[in-house]
């Protein structure tokens, strides 16, 4: 059991590029989440997933897109990167039945 | 919205003493969910400990226990017998019961000297 896994683990991306950080969950859970760390502030929520085929925007959606793509897998697309979208990128899932989210190892992306 | 405080920005224990780390948050809600995370240099977020807002007990893991004051909405996390593999970022976490938006503090920053 791999747990949450995320690609890649380190990005450096020039302003105006596009990437996707993958994420990826062997639990069998339902609902994925994608969220932001910086510097002083605790993790916000970006987008979720409560169930494959069904997206939802959180706290900080703007500049961002994503894609259940399965119910394994959830994607994160940045399709025009800012300096202001440089931070550690994690992503979690959480089970039909349960309240704990398990987080993935992080992704940290870096926009010049 | 919901809101949650961590007051403590950097914390200090010597080896073997005891540490609380403070949380409080701000809701409305009646029931909940509320969680405390560990952040290693690893950078890996580790669930320590949770609660349900509907249980008066306390939740204990180990060497790790909450003081839960509901009515003061207050969630505070005690480390007995600190060790060195203890120093880490802390976050204290809320969610809403059926709710996928969870919330977090600003972490507290905690160093375990031997």
């Amino acid at each position: 059991n791999a747990g949450v896994t995320q690609t890649p683990k380190f990005q450096v991306l020039k302003t105006g590029q596009s990437m996707t950080l993958q994420c990826a969950q062997d639990m069998n859970h339902n609902s994925m989440y994608w969220y932001r760390q910086d510097p002083g502030m605790g993790l916000r929520l970006i987008y979720y997933s409560a169930s494959e085929g069904t997206t939802d925007k959180g706290e900080v959606p703007n500049g961002y897109n994503v894609s259940r793509l399965n119910k394994r897998e959830f994607s994160l697309r940045l399709e025009s990167a800012a300096p202001s979208q440089t931070s550690v990128y994690f992503c979690a899932s959480k089970g039909l039945a349960g309240d704990t989210q398990y987080f993935g190892p992080g992704t940290r992306l870096t926009v010049l | 919205a919901q809101t949650v405080t961590q007051s403590q920005p950097e914390m200090s224990v010597q080896e073997a003493e005891t540490v609380t780390l403070s949380c409080t948050y701000d809701t409305s809600e009646s029931n909940y969910y509320l969680f405390w995370y560990k952040q290693p240099p690893s950078r890996q977020m580790i669930l320590v400990i949770r609660q349900e807002a509907y249980k008066q007990q306390n939740a204990t893991e180990n060497r790790f226990s909450v003081n839960f004051q509901k009515a003061a909405k207050s969630f505070s996390l005690k480390i007995s017998d600190s060790q060195l593999g203890d120093t880490a970022m802390y976050f204290c976490a809320f969610m809403k019961q059926n709710n996928n938006d969870m919330r977090f503090g600003a972490g507290t920053r905690l160093t375990v000297k031997p």
